[in-house]
Order: structure tokens, then C-alpha cells, then sequence
């Protein structure tokens, strides 16, 4: 089973709330990424992270923000929520070398209404 | 630029026969190659990885996956399809030269029916 944890697993929130995804991992990884998955299933990249205080952001633009103030810790915030935030947002880790498989949480669903 | 190529959204086989889902991709420098799948409601899991050597790998759940460099793919096959492999399927690469970025495909919904 993953090492890799996100709460909460199911959010429904109103339009206009902060919300925080929180992601946690035990296994040590520099490298942590949150992916953004749509209904048609493909993967976007939102937000990378090499390292403690180190974040990027990805492929797709996003309004959410992150942090990496601790190894093991990678949460993204939405500060205002709207329904085209409504979708499946999953965080994953992986080792700094180029060959290792990333580790993926098992998400979470949010719907804005 | 890199980039990853599953042409077919949904690939449908009968249990117990063999199944093949298709992957070609794009890479400037050598590639690193890996298959994922997602089951409903769950993250993604790795089923297996193409770094060198030889062009057959073998991964979980009896899966495997044949690297062909002439043709830039990376198909994933299985010899006896379960109805329990029922899933999404990614194919992802990672160049060599650029460690961080995985490029992941569209994802192929595999159905195996009883």
C-alpha cells in the first residue's frame, strides 16, 4: 500500500472558501508533485517540488498555491474556490533519480458548488 | 520536447485472451518508459519500468511491456486478460536529460469482459 497520504479523500465545498488539500508521505522523497486528473482522465501537472522550499509550478496553469516547509509535507491551497476547480487532485513523490517511479496518493475528489 | 502517445481510449478483449495497450512516445534524448494503472476511486500504481538493457520487462499482476526503440513504443501486454485488470492504463516518459518532468498519456480505459 502507498506511503503516500491525502485528506480529505472526499470534499464538496461552496464557492468563495479557502480550502487546503493536505498530502503527506513517509518515505524520505525530495521530489513531490500535485497532479490535477479531469473526467476525461488525463493527468495535468500543477505544482512540483524538489525540495524544502523549493516549489514550481507545472504544464497547467493553476490559481491553487503550495508550500514545502517540511520534507514529508505538501499541501495546496485553493483561497477561493469556484466550480471550475471541481475536479480530482492527486499528490505523488518520488526519489531524485531520473529512474525511479513516482508513488501516488490516492487522491482527492473536490466539487465546488 | 518529450511526449507520450496512447492512440486507443478504450481497449475491450474477452477474459482469458490476450490483451496489448499501446504506447509511443517522443523523447530527444534516451528515454525512461513506465506503466501505471488506476482502479476507480485510488491513485495510480506502477506496474513496471523501461531503463535499459533488456526490451522485455516484466512487471505486476503478470503484465509486461515490450520496448521498441526503432519504433518509439512501449506497448503493454498481458498473455491472459482477468476481468480484474479492468482499470485506466498510463504510459509515461521521462527523459533522461530532464529528471523531474514525467509526461504521462491520455490514459486507455481497458474493459475485459467475462
Amino acid at each position: 500500500e502507498a506511503d503516500i497520504y491525502q485528506t480529505p479523500r472526499y470534499l464538496v465545498i461552496g464557492t468563495g472558501k479557502k480550502i487546503t488539500l493536505e498530502c503527506s508521505q513517509t518515505m524520505g522523497h525530495d521530489k513531490m508533485y500535485w497532479y490535477q486528473q479531469d473526467p476525461g482522465m488525463e493527468l495535468h501537472l500543477i505544482h512540483y517540488s524538489y525540495g524544502v522550499n523549493s516549489t514550481e509550478k507545472g504544464d497547467l496553469s493553476s490559481e491553487s498555491t503550495v508550500s514545502r516547509i517540511r520534507t514529508e509535507h505538501f499541501p495546496l491551497t485553493l483561497e477561493s474556490a469556484r466550480p471550475s476547480h471541481t475536479s480530482q487532485y492527486l499528490c505523488a513523490s518520488g526519489e531524485m533519480t531520473g529512474n525511479s517511479p513516482l508513488h501516488f496518493g490516492n487522491g482527492t475528489r473536490l466539487t465546488v458548488t | 520536447a518529450q511526449s507520450v502517445a496512447q492512440p486507443e481510449d478504450q481497449v475491450n478483449v474477452a477474459e482469458g485472451n490476450p490483451l496489448t495497450v499501446k504506447c509511443t512516445y517522443s523523447v530527444s534524448g534516451n528515454p525512461y518508459l513506465f506503466w501505471y494503472v488506476q482502479y476507480p476511486n485510488r491513485g495510480l500504481q506502477f506496474l513496471l519500468k523501461y531503463i535499459t538493457g533488456d526490451n522485455l520487462v516484466k512487471g505486476s499482476y503478470g503484465f509486461e511491456a515490450e520496448f521498441n526503440k526503432s519504433q518509439t513504443s512501449f506497448h503493454l501486454k498481458k498473455p491472459s486478460a482477468l476481468v480484474s485488470d479492468s482499470a485506466l492504463y498510463f504510459c509515461a516518459v521521462r527523459d533522461a536529460d530532464s529528471s523531474y518532468k514525467l509526461i504521462f498519456g491520455s490514459g486507455t480505459r481497458l474493459l475485459v469482459r467475462p
